[in-house]
């Protein structure tokens, strides 16, 4: 079966470029997220959808970070401008939200370089 | 502020030995735990979870404990196998929503 899959692996890009990372969620997971994680540090939660709720936007850093869900399946995360802080890798899950299980199921991210 | 933290960045254990990760978090709403497992260049993947009703899940050679009261929770492998080398992840929750990871803890088995 098909896992959550991301787009790129990998990106380099140079400073004050803009990015889009894709993530495409396991089928009929109502829950997608994103993350992020720099060197030597956690997860850190960056943007939550659920259905058809207005996202938990709570986790982005700033303005510059933006994302979509469409149709409910395929999310698109974009940094504009980007910095050289904004290198990380970006992992987006995405869950059932059935019931009481909240397990999330992780793609194998994008690493971002920013030059 | 990090509201969930692992406080040992690594540790080493024998093969066919006990091990125990730990992670403490701060925020008394969190109703929902669960740890998780990762190799390089991979993305997390679940290990195991527990709810605040529960003070303890098993599953197999893993076993997760939770000590609300010292806000506490910890994973215990049994025994170890080498395989089990990686880092790991615990993270909490409060009604499913945002969920908030720890640093993680690199464990090594010797075999």
């Amino acid at each position: 079966g098909a896992g959550v899959s991301q787009s790129p692996s990998n990106k380099v890009t140079e400073k004050g470029k803009d990015v889009e990372l894709r993530c495409d969620p396991i089928s009929g997971h109502t829950a997608l997220y994103w993350y992020r994680q720099s060197l030597g540090q956690g997860l850190e939660f960056l943007i939550y959808f659920q259905g058809n709720s207005a996202p938990d936007k709570s986790g982005l850093p700033s303005d510059r970070f933006s994302a979509e869900r469409t149709g409910g399946s395929v999310s698109t995360l974009t940094i504009q401008r980007t910095q050289q802080e904004d290198s990380a890798v970006y992992l987006c899950a995405s869950s059932r939200r059935d019931g009481r299980t909240y397990e999330q199921y992780f793609g194998p991210g994008t690493r971002l370089t920013v030059t | 502020d990090q509201q969930v933290k692992q406080n040992s960045p690594s540790l080493s254990v024998q093969e066919g030995r006990i091990s125990i990760l730990n992670c403490d978090y701060t925020n008394s709403m969190f109703d929902y735990f669960l740890w998780y497992k990762k190799y390089p260049a991979e993305g997390p993947t679940f290990l195991i979870s527990i709810s605040s009703i529960k003070d303890k899940n098993e599953d197999g050679r893993f076993t997760v404990f939770l000590n609300k009261s010292a806000k506490h929770l910890s994973l215990h492998i049994v025994p170890s196998q080498p395989g089990d080398s990686a880092v790991y992840f615990c993270a909490a929750s409060a009604l499913g929503n945002q969920f908030y990871f720890g640093t993680g803890t690199s464990l090594t088995v010797i075999p």
